[in-house]
């Protein structure tokens, strides 16, 4: 069974940089499949982020690369998210998600239960 | 970058059918065959429902389907239930990056 967990502060000021760290169990990251992001901001709809091969080959929404990077930890089976210079429009639940070998900016498998960040002074 | 086009809301009486769209354009949804659609309850993290256009995952009921025509893709959902009240959203495939649609809350009447 895949689980992934999401973990990281709640609350981030202006400016600073989002961290946000997805734990991995049943299936190892180094396995095959892309490991990434997804956000939603309260009462609107999904928005890819970024995702990353075990191997280092990360992919960027566009909108948003300049401020991303998307990495893993083989080594403790987790991958990681840093946004920074974060703003109230960054303020969104926030999953962690499995995307499929070639589809991976499409089709996600397993999502993690979220974790809402609210980016405020 | 545009999201793409999906009505808000959608409806049904338990055991009708419902289609949902999501238009998208020559350069998304016109242009691959990889387009998905998940499946949110309130509270919940989206389930994926279909993939690559119109190929189920194993434990997603065979009352879901999809296909695409042009620039829009459908999802189907056949013998309504109760427990089929959710949002939707469709994904696409724009080139560099995947694209949500805005999502279609669906209700059972």
């Amino acid at each position: 069974q895949v689980q992934l967990q999401e973990s990281g502060p709640g609350l981030v000021k202006p400016s600073e940089t989002l961290s946000l760290t997805c734990s991995v169990s049943g299936y190892s990251i180094t396995s095959g499949y892309f490991w990434g992001w997804i956000r939603q901001s309260p009462g609107e709809g999904l928005e890819w982020i970024g995702s990353t091969y075990y191997s280092g080959n990360a992919l960027y929404n566009p909108s948003l690369r300049s401020r991303v990077t998307v990495s893993s930890d083989t080594s403790k089976n987790q991958f990681s998210l840093k946004m920074n210079s974060v703003t109230a429009a960054d303020t969104a639940m926030y999953y962690c998600v499995r995307g499929d070998k070639q589809t991976a900016m499409v089709t996600f498998d397993y999502w993690g239960q979220g974790a809402l960040v609210t980016v405020s002074s | 970058q545009s999201a793409l086009t999906q009505p808000p809301s959608a409806s049904g009486s338990p055991g009708q059918s419902v289609t949902i769209s999501c238009s998208g354009t020559s350069s998304d949804v016109g242009n691959y065959n990889y387009v998905s659609w998940y499946q949110q309850h309130p509270g919940k993290a989206p389930k994926l429902m279909i993939y690559e256009v119109n190929k189920r995952p194993s434990e997603v009921p065979d009352r879901f389907s999809g296909s695409k025509s042009g620039n829009t893709a459908s999802l189907t959902v056949s013998g309504l239930q109760a427990d089929d009240e959710a949002d939707y959203y469709c994904c696409s495939y724009a080139g560099t990056h995947g694209v949500f649609g805005g999502g279609t809350k669906l209700t059972v009447l």
